[in-house]
């Protein structure tokens, strides 16, 4: 198994421009999560989803936009880029359980560095 | 909505000694607290969690324990090895277990 899969690992974008960050995973996990990393902020919550074709916000969710077609796939869009948008993406997944379990260990995948001019 | 505090922002250990990273949390009704391991250039990855129904958990050099009543809890790493240099983050659930919430981070350096 792969785990979780981030494409692509590295991009520079220039302001206004758009791109999509796509987030894969084959452990067929329902939960999955968009995070932001800056130096001192640690990890903040952009935008999850708990199932196909469901999607929620997180705490910084301003700027993006997401989509779940797909169970393995959640994409983080940037519609217009800003330079307050440079950061490292990472993505998460998180598998359910029945009734009374609980599994909350989430998997992360290697991130994508952006960088916004 | 839950803030979480993480303490120290840097920790220099020689290989051997013991490391003590402390957090604090604002939201009474969290239950979860997981610490995350992160090396460079990756992911982080979950290396010890602990409920609230429990007062401390050991894996191996691993510790974590909580104080429910204080709301905090730390992560115990003992006999350091270079390996465990990393940057470590503590994190507390929001909403059942569906969010976390993570401290900003300890960067642990454990020299030789």
């Amino acid at each position: 198994n792969a785990g979780v899969t981030q494409t692509p690992k590295f991009r520079v974008l220039k302001t206004g421009q758009s791109m999509t960050l796509l987030c894969a995973q084959d452990m067929n996990h329902e939960y999955m999560y968009w995070y932001r990393q800056d130096p001192g902020m640690g990890l903040r919550l952009i935008h999850y989803s708990v199932g196909e074709g469901t999607t929620a916000k997180g705490e910084v969710p301003d700027g993006y936009n997401v989509s779940r077609l797909k169970k393995q796939n959640f994409l983080l869009g940037l519609e217009s880029a800003a330079p307050s948008q440079t950061s490292v993406y990472f993505c998460a997944s998180r598998k359910t359980g029945a009734v009374g379990i609980s599994y909350n260990e989430q998997f992360f995948g290697p991130g994508t560095r952006l960088t916004v001019l | 909505g839950e803030n979480v505090e993480q303490h120290p922002s840097t920790l220099s250990v020689q290989e051997g000694d013991s490391a003590v990273i402390k957090c604090t949390y604002s939201d009474s009704a969290s239950n979860y607290f997981p610490w995350y391991k992160q090396e460079l250039g990756k992911g982080p990855q979950l290396i010890i969690d602990i409920r609230s129904n429990v007062g401390e958990k050991k894996d191996q050099r691993i510790a974590v324990t909580l104080n429910k009543t204080a709301k905090h809890f730390s992560l115990h790493i003992t006999e350091t090895q270079p390996e465990d240099s990393a940057v470590y983050f503590c994190a507390a659930n929001k909403g059942g277990f569906q969010k976390l919430v993570f401290g900003t981070g300890t960067r642990l350096l454990v020299s030789p």
